[in-house]
């Protein structure tokens, strides 16, 4: 198996934008998928796929990548955008296929 | 509109067993490989296991192979997780979640609301 690691945090006021990075070694051979989650609430799928947007996730939510890292970018930051964070990655290729997460990124609405 | 409910989430004493369920609606159920993930509180998401659509293939993180079992009823629309010689570190909100496309990658496009078992004499 092999980590992720994001930032524990990343703060911003309203209107900036917000860029929470993902990086592990795997990532450019496997897509990578980000997932808010709202304090008491699961966790909803915004970018799968390395940059494609589910339907219904707003415009501002994209994602990109850059060698080994991972970035999710939040344009015009609201307040409503106050969130957990994770990256998501997996490995189907071997005899124990698994799924990792990132340790999450608390993103702060200043 | 796609809907998973968690179901058996208690206090169990350590080492002991415990079976947790989620019923699906929404989706043609036996399309889709299905997963659990959970979260200790306050803490990060860890993924626990998978299912193939059929229940042929399963697979399992790290910290529970060997301990707990994955199954699924395509009759009934429901997954389980069936959990056994539970440690405290096991405590965590438990999420029932949907694979996002039916031929892979793994990720999760729908999640229940969770279940929550704490692991404690």
């Amino acid at each position: 198996s092999y980590e992720l690691t994001q930032p524990p945090s990343v703060s911003v006021s309203p209107g900036q934008t917000a860029r929470i990075t993902c990086s592990g070694d795997a990532l450019p051979k496997q897509y990578t998928f980000w997932y808010q989650q709202k304090a008491g609430q699961a966790p909803v799928l915004l970018i799968y796929k390395d940059s494609e947007r589910p339907s219904g996730i707003p415009e501002r939510f994209s994602g990109s990548t850059s060698g080994t890292t991972m970035t999710l970018t939040i344009s015009g930051v609201q307040s409503e955008d106050e969130a957990d964070y994770y990256c998501q990655s997996a490995d189907s290729s071997g005899t124990y296929p698994f799924v990792m997460f990132g340790g999450g990124t608390k993103l702060t609405v200043l | 509109e796609v809907q998973l409910v968690e179901s058996g989430g208690v206090v169990v004493q350590p080492g002991g067993s415990l079976r947790l369920s989620c019923a699906t609606s929404g989706f043609t159920f036996d399309d889709y490989t299905m997963h659990w993930v959970r979260q200790p509180p306050g803490k990060g998401l860890e993924w626990v296991s998978l299912i193939t659509w059929d229940g042929t293939g399963t697979a399992y993180g790290d910290s529970v192979r060997g301990r707990f079992t994955i199954s699924r009823d395509n009759s009934a629309n429901s997954l389980h997780l069936q959990m056994s010689s539970l440690r405290s570190d096991d405590t965590a909100f438990y999420y029932c979640a949907k694979e996002g496309a039916t031929a892979g990658p793994y990720y999760f496009d729908s999640w229940g609301q969770g279940t929550l078992v704490t692991v404690s004499s």
